[in-house]
């Protein structure tokens, strides 16, 4: 069965550097996702992107944050400048269409130091 | 914004046992989401449904839209059904997801 692919799977970096956490979804759909969890806390929406624009971000998504799909089957998200408390798991998610569930990718915990 | 409740937080169950995890929202949806999250982290979604019931093997999910709850049972426990289950559900209008706390199940054998 297809799946979401998410690398790496855990990124260790420190505060003031940029990181870029990368998604493959799966490939025939076309609504793109990203969550996070931060440890013990539950998932939070961060922002969904469809036809190579973003669709919705949260208050979490701001001007640090960024998404891109630089070709036909890569979603990335960019944190410019990282903080202590973007210490979280990140998971990238997609569907076909919006209103069918979202598969989920295992994941890219980052640890900020 | 949809309020996403789930009771209990914590279950601890002997193995065959049936087990009810319950979850209630506070404005009205147009489906709602039943996730496991597994222990190394990673999400599965089991569910997704907009009335009445819906069965995958051993798991079932029944919704009541006019009172804006949702169960997730799970016949004949197994130690391997060990989890966090998640529900979420859509902002009205749009795909994105307010999840709930979860529920941490664990089955003893």
């Amino acid at each position: 069965e297809p799946e979401v692919t998410q690398t790496p799977s855990h990124q260790v970096t420190q505060m003031g550097q940029e990181v870029i956490l990368r998604c493959v979804p799966i490939s025939n759909h076309l609504y793109f996702y990203w969550y996070r969890q931060i440890l013990g806390q539950k998932v939070e929406f961060l922002v969904s992107f469809y036809n190579n624009e973003i669709s919705e971000k949260s208050e979490i998504f701001d001007d640090q944050f960024s998404v891109e799909r630089p070709d036909g089957s890569n979603f990335t998200l960019k944190i410019r400048s990282t903080k202590l408390e973007d210490s979280a798991m990140y998971f990238c998610a997609s569907n076909s269409y919006s209103n069918q569930p979202q598969h989920f990718g295992d994941g890219t915990r980052l640890s900020i130091l | 914004k949809n309020e996403v409740e789930q009771s209990p937080q914590n279950l601890t169950a002997q193995e065959g046992e049936f087990i009810t995890i319950n979850c209630s929202y506070s404005v009205g949806i147009s489906a709602l989401h039943w996730l496991q999250q597994h222990p190394g982290g990673g999400i599965v979604s089991l569910f997704m449904l907009s009335s009445g019931k819906k069965k995958h093997g051993r798991l079932i999910a029944t919704i009541n839209i006019q009172e804006k709850h949702s169960s997730l049972h799970i016949t004949a426990s197994h130690p391997r059904d060990s989890a966090v289950y998640i529900c979420a559900v859509p902002n009205f209008g749009n795909e994105k997801l307010t999840f709930g706390t979860g529920t941490r199940l664990t089955i003893i054998p």
